[in-house]
């Protein structure tokens, strides 16, 4: 039974830095790509990043670009998201989610975990 | 860029049949698959439908998913309406610049 369990969120100040992880369990997590997706308060679904089932890709749109990075570690079966100079605005519910197919990307969202909360505020 | 348009809400009694719409912008919304994801309060999105129409192990077969190419949109049924099915139902895709896009979501009452 797949699992993701995601951890690090918390109240942080504008402009620092906070590093979000995600433990996979229940399936070979480095033969899958992963993705990074938030959900502001009472709002809609944003994508924030995609990595490759080795790590050696990533996406990520512009509002994150410049200031998120994504990584993995295949050896220890851990998914990051490093959140620098963050805004207010990126206060969400960060999500780490599954792709369906091994190998490869199918540009969505198979599993999800239960999700971390982070507050940008000072 | 594509952008994905659903209503802000629908409603529908117990039994019946409700398709939520998903408009895709001047990008084709064919061009790539769309999935579906139903999110109940305080949960995380799952998915119930992926790659237009196909449904998941678990997921009941009174959901369906389909593509109008005529009017650029994709659809999510649900038929024979359970109050369980009342949530907030969210399409997606990706563009031709990689990015994954979501719709603003559309929330279901079953009344």
């Amino acid at each position: 039974q797949v699992q993701l369990v995601e951890s690090g969120g918390g109240v942080v100040q504008p402009g620092r830095s906070l590093r979000l992880s995600c433990a996979p369990s229940g399936f070979t997590f480095g033969n899958y790509a992963m993705h990074w997706v938030r959900q502001t308060p009472g709002k809609g679904l944003q994508w924030v990043s995609l990595i490759s089932y080795d790590g050696t890709t990533e996406y990520n749109p512009d509002s994150v670009k410049g200031r998120f990075t994504i990584s993995r570690d295949n050896s220890k079966n851990t998914l990051f998201l490093q959140m620098n100079n963050v805004r207010a605005e990126d206060t969400a519910v960060y999500y780490c989610a599954k792709e369906r197919v091994a190998f490869s990307v199918t540009w969505s969202m198979y599993q999800w975990g239960q999700g971390t909360l982070v507050t940008v505020s000072s | 860029n594509l952008i994905l348009t659903q209503p802000h809400s629908v409603s529908e009694s117990p039994g019946k049949t409700v398709t939520i719409s998903c408009t895709g912008s001047s990008a084709s919304i064919t061009t790539n698959y769309v999935q579906w994801y139903q999110q109940r309060p305080g949960s995380a999105p799952t998915v119930v439908i992926y790659e237009d129409n196909q449904r998941p192990s678990g997921v009941p077969d009174r959901f369906s998913g389909s593509i109008d190419y005529s009017s650029n949109s994709a659809s999510l049924t649900i038929s024979g309406l359970k109050t369980e099915d009342e949530s907030h139902y969210y399409c997606q895709s990706y563009d031709s610049s990689n990015h994954v896009v979501f719709g603003g979501g559309t929330k279901l009452t079953v009344l």
